[in-house]
């Protein structure tokens, strides 16, 4: 069925170090990978994303890479600062014409200072 | 502001009313997802519209529910004999069609049944 796993949880690291949020997901069709974050108390905001066509995309200090055959794709956060503490969601969008998410289930980051 | 709205922010309602939520999204954007989330959790999909057409419906939206979106513009999701385990946070989001993409989020609806 359609699913996407996640993993951490929960994750705490210390400002300036990386965080790497992995998720794997089922339907091999799935063309479409976006990363949400998600503050306390307001909406999911789309951080970066990455189409099937594209190993790794990367924006300032954060990066995505996609490994299409093991159906694994993951964020990394680098040189991580208080404010990127959130919970972070992974998703896939399926090609059923819908285009709709489904979401992984979160991963909590907390940077420490 | 011209993002995704929606509204109320929060509704309180007792077990067995019904209760009605709205979404206003992007104006031009042609897709519209509903979506639930509940603590701890990633939003769920429930529902999604192209234009006026409702086009998909998850196996999570029960004969209680029911979504429309009459003129292909703003869109309410109505909840008819509510339940303590409709509690949750109801996620409108809009998207451009023609392949898949970003999709803007609103900054929901939380629904407390008591």
């Amino acid at each position: 069925g359609e699913n996407v796993e996640q993993h951490p949880s929960t994750l705490s690291v210390q400002e300036g170090d990386s965080a790497v949020i992995k998720c794997t997901y089922s339907d091999s069709a799935s063309n479409y990978f976006p990363w949400y974050k998600q503050e306390l108390g307001k909406r999911p905001q789309l951080i970066i994303d990455i189409r099937s066509n594209v190993g790794e995309k990367k924006d300032q200090r954060i990066a995505v890479t996609l490994n299409k055959t093991a159906k694994h794709f993951s964020l990394h956060i680098t040189e991580t600062q208080p404010e990127d503490s959130a919970v972070y969601f992974c998703a896939a969008s399926f090609t059923s014409g819908t285009y709709k998410y489904i979401f992984g289930t979160g991963t909590r980051l907390k940077v420490l200072a | 502001d011209t993002g995704v709205s929606q509204d109320p922010r929060h509704k309180i309602t007792k077990r067995g009313q019904n209760v009605t939520f709205r979404c206003d999204p992007i104006s031009e954007h042609n897709r519209l997802y509903w979506y639930r989330q509940t603590l701890g959790q990633g939003p769920e999909f429930l529902t999604y519209f192209q234009n006026e057409a409702q086009l998909e419906k998850s196996r999570l939206l029960s004969d209680r529910f029911s979504a429309e979106r009459p003129k292909g513009s703003f869109s309410t999701l109505e909840i008819q004999r509510t339940e303590q385990g409709d509690s949750a946070m109801y996620l409108c989001a809009s998207s451009l069609g023609g392949q898949a993409g970003e999709q803007y989020f609103g900054p929901g609806t939380r629904l407390t049944v008591t």
